[in-house]
């Protein structure tokens, strides 16, 4: 079975802190995306990545950068944590068109305090 | 920013009961595809339907596309108490390959 792994389901973190979130998928699929999704706000895109080393901003980049040193692990990485980056985060992969649909991760419900 | 906007935001049904919810979007899109999401996990990718086709079912599923109106609607038939979850719209523009833009969800919750 195909599968888009998130390295933690729940994280407590400290204003701040710099936190990695880590995303890995075994199905070669070209892209990765990071999404955080807020009550009554869905899902947001923060930055998603087309191809190893390559990445671009989405609709709320700020206070985030994302890392893709191999084709199968997408890092997001808070530089300083702040409260208002409490939230899910959700890591999809697809193909390198969306025309067969996105695979998502469990979700990483991050708390900063 | 949100292409999709789902109509209704919530939905209570009994179980054997339709469930219909409508997702609205602004721009030309290449397809539009729904998920659904069980309670604080990952998205589940249900069903796509390419902006040259109109109706499509899978299972208890059926969705239609209205690219005039710009509009779409899942219907799921018969609904079971496992159905419940919080249903998501999500649209492929066409200038923007390879990226979806979500709505922010109907939620369906199913009574046995």
């Amino acid at each position: 079975d195909v599968k888009v792994t998130q390295s933690s389901r729940y994280l407590v973190k400290r204003t701040g802190e710099k936190v990695f979130l880590e995303c890995v998928q075994d199905m070669d699929h070209e892209n990765m995306f990071w999404y955080r999704q807020d009550p009554g706000l869905g899902l947001r895109l923060i930055y998603f990545s087309y191809d190893v080393k390559m990445k671009e901003k989405g609709d709320i980049p700020e206070g985030y950068s994302v890392s893709r040193e191999k084709k199968e692990r997408f890092s997001l990485i808070l530089e300083s944590a702040s409260t208002n980056q409490t939230s899910m985060y959700l890591c999809a992969s697809s193909l390198r068109t969306a025309n067969y649909g996105y695979t998502f991760g469990s979700g990483t419900r991050l708390t900063v305090v | 920013s949100q292409q999709g906007e789902e109509d209704p935001q919530a939905l209570s049904i009994q179980e054997g009961e339709n469930a219909t919810m409508n997702c609205s979007y602004k721009t030309s899109i290449n397809n539009l595809q729904w998920y659904r999401q069980n309670s604080g996990r990952g998205l589940v990718h249900l069903i796509l339907i390419r902006s040259n086709e109109r109706e499509k079912h899978s299972g208890r599923l059926r969705v239609t596309l209205d690219t005039s109106k710009k509009s779409s609607s899942l219907l799921i038939t018969a609904s079971r108490a496992a159905d419940t979850a919080s249903y998501f719209c999500a649209t492929a523009r066409s200038d923007s390959w390879g990226k979806l833009q979500f709505g922010a969800g109907t939620q369906v919750v199913v009574t046995p």
